[in-house]
């Protein structure tokens, strides 16, 4: 079965610093690979996704994603961190089996951005 | 669009009561997905629909649990009887194809408290 794995419970990180929130994934067949962010009291908003091509896919606010097939991860990423950016962020995969899809989500990790 | 709308917000109700939560989903999309989320046990999936179809309701966790869609634009998840332990936050989700590379949409969720 498809599954991601998120490792961190929380991150932190100082406003205008680099940040990573890390994803691992395990798959069968080619991976489709998605990060959401959720704001207290919110729906998960999309931030990008990986289908095929580029390693480095660009999403929303500045985020982006590293795909790295041979240490199967996607790890969250952006330059420059933002007190806003403080969040829950899920890594999810696209389950395709039985021929229909389903996003399976990780644990979830907490970014706090401290001033 | 106005995107997934989910009613109610916020739901309190008595232990064995019963329970209904509804979402309409974005025009044009096939897919429908309802989630819960728990501090414990995360997001889980536990139904989704393609086309008003139960595709895959492996996730729901009792008979208690039932979710219908009558036609493309409205889906209900009802919990009956209720009890504490599905106090969650229940998100309606929704797609625009059965496509791998496709994201999908939340809603805002509905708050359950069940005492």
């Amino acid at each position: 079965a498809q599954s991601v794995a998120q490792p961190e419970d929380q991150v932190n990180v100082a406003e205008g610093n680099p940040l990573t929130v890390k994803c691992t994934y395990s798959v069968s067949g080619n991976p489709y690979l998605f990060w959401y962010v959720q704001y207290p009291n919110r729906g998960l908003q999309f931030l990008l996704k990986y289908i095929t091509g580029d390693n480095l896919v660009k999403g929303s606010y500045g985020f982006e994603a590293e795909f790295n097939k041979s240490q199967t991860s996607f790890h969250l990423k952006k330059p420059s961190a933002l007190v806003s950016d403080s969040a829950l962020y899920f890594c999810a995969v696209r389950d395709a089996s039985g021929g229909y899809n389903k996003l399976i989500f990780g644990a979830g990790t907490r970014l706090a951005v401290h001033p | 669009d106005a995107g997934v709308i989910q009613s109610p917000r916020h739901e309190v109700t008595e232990m064995g009561q019963e329970v209904t939560l509804r979402c309409k989903p974005i025009s044009g999309h096939n897919s429908l997905f309802w989630y819960r989320q728990t501090m414990m046990r995360g997001l889980e999936l536990l139904i989704y629909f393609n086309n008003n179809v139960p595709i895959d309701d492996s996730g729901m966790p009792e008979d208690r649990f039932s979710a219908k869609m009558p036609n493309a634009s409205f889906s209900t998840l009802k919990i009956q009887p209720s009890e504490p332990r599905d106090s969650a936050v229940y998100f309606c989700a929704s797609s625009s194809r059965t496509g791998a590379n496709t994201e999908a949409f939340f809603g805002q969720g509905t708050r359950l408290t069940v005492v």
